[in-house]
Formats: C-alpha cells, sequence, structure tokens
C-alpha cells in the first residue's frame, strides 16, 4: 500500500514570496491532516479536513497560511508571503477514520532567508 | 490547553540496557494516546495506541503503558537500529480529531 506522499521535499525560498506545498493521501483515507514542525520540536497542528471540509483550522496563521482539499483527495498548502518563522518542516498526516492512527508523509523542508 | 511533557530530552544507552521513557499529559477528556517514532529527515512513523488506564500494547522490544497522568514506553535489550526520537501525542475529547505532541526523546543506543 502506497503511504503519503508529499512533494517537494525540499524549498528554498526568501522572506515575503510565496510557497505551496502538495500532499496525496493514503488511498480511502477521507482524514488528512497538515502539521508544522519546527527544528527540536513535535509537531503542530495547523489544520484537519475531513474530505473536502475543514474540522478545525484553529492554529493555522490564516493572515499568511492557507488550504484547501477542493476534491477530498489531494491538498495544498500555501504560505503567502513567507516570513523567516516559517522556516520548518511541513508534515501531511491522513487517517482512515476521524480518530484513528494517522500516518504522515515524509515532510516538506521550508527554509525561508 | 491540553499538554504533553516527555523525559528526558535525550538518552543515550548502550546496546542491550533497558530504559523507560516518560510521557506526562494534561488533556481534557483523553480519546488516546499515541506514540510515533520518527527518523532523521522522516515523517513519524505510527507505534501504539493506548486508550484506558491499564492499557498495555507491544511491539518487538517495546511496551507501551499507561496510566491517568501518564504513559511508559519501555524498550527492552534496545538494538543500535531502536535509535530514534520517540514521540508522544495525545488526542482530546471534542469536535476535532488532531493530535498534540511533546517535543519527543531523542534516543541513541551505542553498540
Amino acid at each position: 500500500e502506497a503511504g503519503v506522499a508529499q512533494s517537494p521535499r525540499y524549498k528554498i525560498i526568501e522572506k515575503r514570496q510565496s510557497v505551496a506545498f502538495w500532499c496525496n493521501p493514503i488511498s480511502g483515507h477521507a482524514t488528512l491532516y497538515w502539521y508544522q514542525q519546527i527544528l527540536g520540536q513535535g509537531p503542530k497542528l495547523l489544520i484537519q479536513f475531513q474530505n473536502n471540509g475543514v474540522v478545525d483550522d484553529s492554529q493555522l496563521p490564516k493572515d499568511r497560511f492557507s488550504a484547501e482539499r477542493l476534491k477530498g483527495v489531494d491538498s495544498t498548502l500555501k504560505i503567502q508571503p513567507a516570513k523567516l518563522e516559517d522556516s520548518a518542516v511541513y508534515l501531511c498526516a491522513s487517517s482512515l477514520l476521524r480518530a484513528s492512527e494517522a500516518f504522515f508523509g515524509q515532510g516538506t523542508r521550508l527554509t525561508v532567508v | 490547553e491540553d499538554q504533553v511533557t516527555q523525559s528526558p530530552e535525550a538518552l543515550r544507552l548502550q546496546e542491550g540496557e533497558s530504559s523507560s521513557l516518560n510521557c506526562s499529559y494534561t488533556v481534557s477528556g483523553l480519546r488516546g494516546l499515541f506514540w510515533y517514532r520518527q527518523d532523521p529527515g522522516k515523517g513519524p512513523e505510527f507505534l501504539f495506541t493506548l486508550y484506558s488506564a491499564g492499557e498495555e500494547k507491544e511491539k518487538e522490544r517495546l511496551k507501551a503503558t499507561l496510566t491517568k497522568k501518564e504513559s511508559f514506553l519501555h524498550i527492552t535489550a534496545p538494538k543500535p537500529e531502536d535509535s530514534a526520537t520517540y514521540l508522544c501525542a495525545v488526542q482530546a475529547g471534542g469536535g476535532a480529531d488532531g493530535l498534540t505532541f511533546g517535543k519527543g526523546t531523542h534516543l541513541i543506543i551505542q553498540p
């Protein structure tokens, strides 16, 4: 069974530029999460989707971050404009059921210079 | 606010030297406590879910236990390939399902 796919693996941008990350969850998984992991910290939830609807985006900095999951499968996370403190690994995860274990992709490492 | 504290932050053991990692938590209505393993440059890999105090789960050299305030990850006779960061996370009651993670314990097993 294929795992959670993310791209790109690495991205370097200048501050104030925009960037987008892509995620393809495990087939059949209706629940999708985006997490931000700063070096030395545990992952922090940004947003949760159930199919193409948002369940929780309370920790998403909505002035600069946006996410969508238009057809209930793939998802994109966008940052515009980026700040230095956005440097982190952005992890996508999916789960079969809302309360079940989540499976993570390898992440996208973003460096903002 | 849900909180997860893991200790120690880092642990170095000799191969075969058993030990335990601690995860203490405060959460409004625990639905599940999760353990993940994370290798450098990779996403977290699911290990266990515990749902109620007294529950235990085992996988190879790992055993996870749960009380009302903390969880332990016991590592028996570890091997160098067990070296990784071990993350603990809680899933709270309520409408959302996202996890609150601790900072992790960085485990090194020396041959």
